[in-house]
């Protein structure tokens, strides 16, 4: 099993959509969940951390985290085409990141 | 924000040849940078770990004669891929940490070998 999973997609959505993004961990250790967004030929960028359990929101972006499930979300409202990316979660373990398979988003105007 | 540079962006070169790839954090001190590769529709494979000052921490599988791996300062790391063939063509990627959740990427390098 791996650490991380993550649905690969392709996940393909018209614009103005809700988007939701998951993964699951196997570690109930994990404690802080990163999600990445990857543009094509690009290197990742944060989009948002969150600390244990709980919701984070930052404007279209919310990112969600269930411990007791061991399940993480990003939900992505009013989606937009500049949307289409693979979005990588990722929690943090011994200082390392680790990473699941990504999800291809496409968002069609 | 933090910002890691990383070039070249693509590099093109010969089976035999040796091709250096530089990091370098703009506006943070990375004492560990850490070097991914990644192929197409695949997540990022963690290669190897750098700590500034010392030798590279090298993940399982991964020749650490082919991929030599420099961190002598705080802020630049690189990585040369030694004797390349074309099965070494892929896209490798650096990051800086800064702080406990913040790993900072760079754009990345597109690396073919011909």
């Amino acid at each position: 099993q791996k650490e991380v999973e993550q649905d690969p997609g392709p996940l393909s959505v018209p614009e103005g959509a809700i988007v939701s993004l998951n993964c699951t961990y196997s570690n109930s250790a994990f404690q802080y969940f990163m999600w990445y967004r990857q543009y094509s030929r690009k290197g990742p960028e944060l989009l948002m951390y969150t600390y244990s359990s709980g919701n984070k929101e930052d404007g279209r972006f919310t990112a969600q985290v269930d411990k007791s499930s061991k399940y993480i979300s990003l939900f992505i409202r009013d989606s937009q085409p500049s949307d289409s990316a693979t979005y990588l979660c990722a929690t943090n373990q011994g200082g390392k990141l680790i990473f699941g398979q990504g999800t291809e988003l496409s968002v069609k105007p | 924000g933090a910002v890691v540079s990383q070039h070249p962006s693509r590099v093109i070169c010969k089976s035999g040849t040796s091709v250096k790839i530089e990091c370098r954090s703009l506006d943070f001190q990375a004492t560990t940078m850490f070097w991914y590769r990644q192929f197409p529709k695949k997540s990022l494979m963690l290669m190897a770990t750098s700590n500034e000052g010392s030798k590279a921490t090298y993940e399982q599988g991964v020749e650490k004669d082919k991929f030599l791996i420099n961190h002598a300062s705080l802020t630049l790391s690189t990585l040369t891929v030694t004797s390349a063939h074309p099965e070494d063509s892929s896209f490798y990627i650096c990051s800086g940490r800064d702080t406990d959740y913040g790993y900072t990427f760079g754009s990345g390098t597109r690396l073919t070998v011909v």
